[in-house]
């Protein structure tokens, strides 16, 4: 166990609707990243919060948002959903120095029909 | 940008063999590291090994070890008395060093799904 939580673990919905995947990171951690891994794109970095703050962001798309909360759990906003949306997403969480580890949650697999 | 290229989409390896993982990437920074994840059929993303760039020694993790070279820009893992549960899906990423005091990014292969057999 990574110590990172992810719910909910499976969902499914129909294109054009809005889902939102929470995150919350390991006790201490102040930096969450978010993933997406595809069949066809892989494992793609999404965005970073750093304590509250947007610190990176990857291949995003802007029908996607996500932030930080003060108790730093996190939460990603998909919307207008299309099937190609349909995907693993994970988060991950790190200290937020510049230790380099990262812990992975179990992820949110979606399922857009 | 970095690119992580793994060439080997599938291997296969017997019970108690040793097995090596290759792995090239890509990258103009002097300052990063690299990384081995392990996804197992339960699509948890585990951390099995890193190296920081500037260490010469390659890192080890009990049965895990790397090659580390860093002129060649390769990094491969290598599995030693392979076991059933080291089946999974194998990946080697790249970190950037970064100097804003959190962790940047990691940068993923396509990873090499890995199969271990009796």
């Amino acid at each position: 166990d990574s110590g990172v939580t992810q719910t909910p673990k499976h969902l499914i919905t129909a294109t054009g609707q809005r889902v939102t995947l929470r995150c919350s990171p390991r006790s201490g951690d102040l930096s969450v990243y978010w993933y997406q891994q595809s069949l066809d794109q892989g494992l793609q970095f999404l965005i970073q919060y750093y304590n509250g703050e947007e610190r990176a962001k990857g291949n995003i798309l802007e029908r996607f948002s996500a932030q930080q909360f003060p108790d730093l759990h996190s939460e990603l906003n998909l919307s207008s959903l299309e099937l190609g949306d349909s995907a693993l997403y994970f988060c991950a969480s790190s200290v937020g120095t510049t230790n380099e580890k990262l812990f992975f949650g179990s992820g949110t697999q979606l399922s857009v029909l | 940008a970095q690119t992580v290229t793994q060439s080997q989409p599938e291997m296969s390896v017997q019970e108690a063999e040793t097995v090596t993982l290759s792995c090239t990437y890509d990258t103009s920074e002097n300052n990063y590291y690299l990384f081995w994840y392990k996804q197992p059929p339960s699509r948890q993303m585990i951390l099995v090994i890193r190296q920081e760039a500037y260490k010469q020694q390659n890192a080890t993790e009990n049965r895990f070890s790397v090659n580390f070279q860093k002129a060649a820009k390769s990094f491969s893992l290598k599995i030693s008395d392979s076991q059933l549960g080291d089946t999974a899906m194998y990946f080697c990423a790249f970190m950037r060093g970064s100097n804003t005091g959190t962790a940047s990014k990691l940068t993923f292969g396509t990873g090499t799904r890995l199969q271990v057999t009796l």
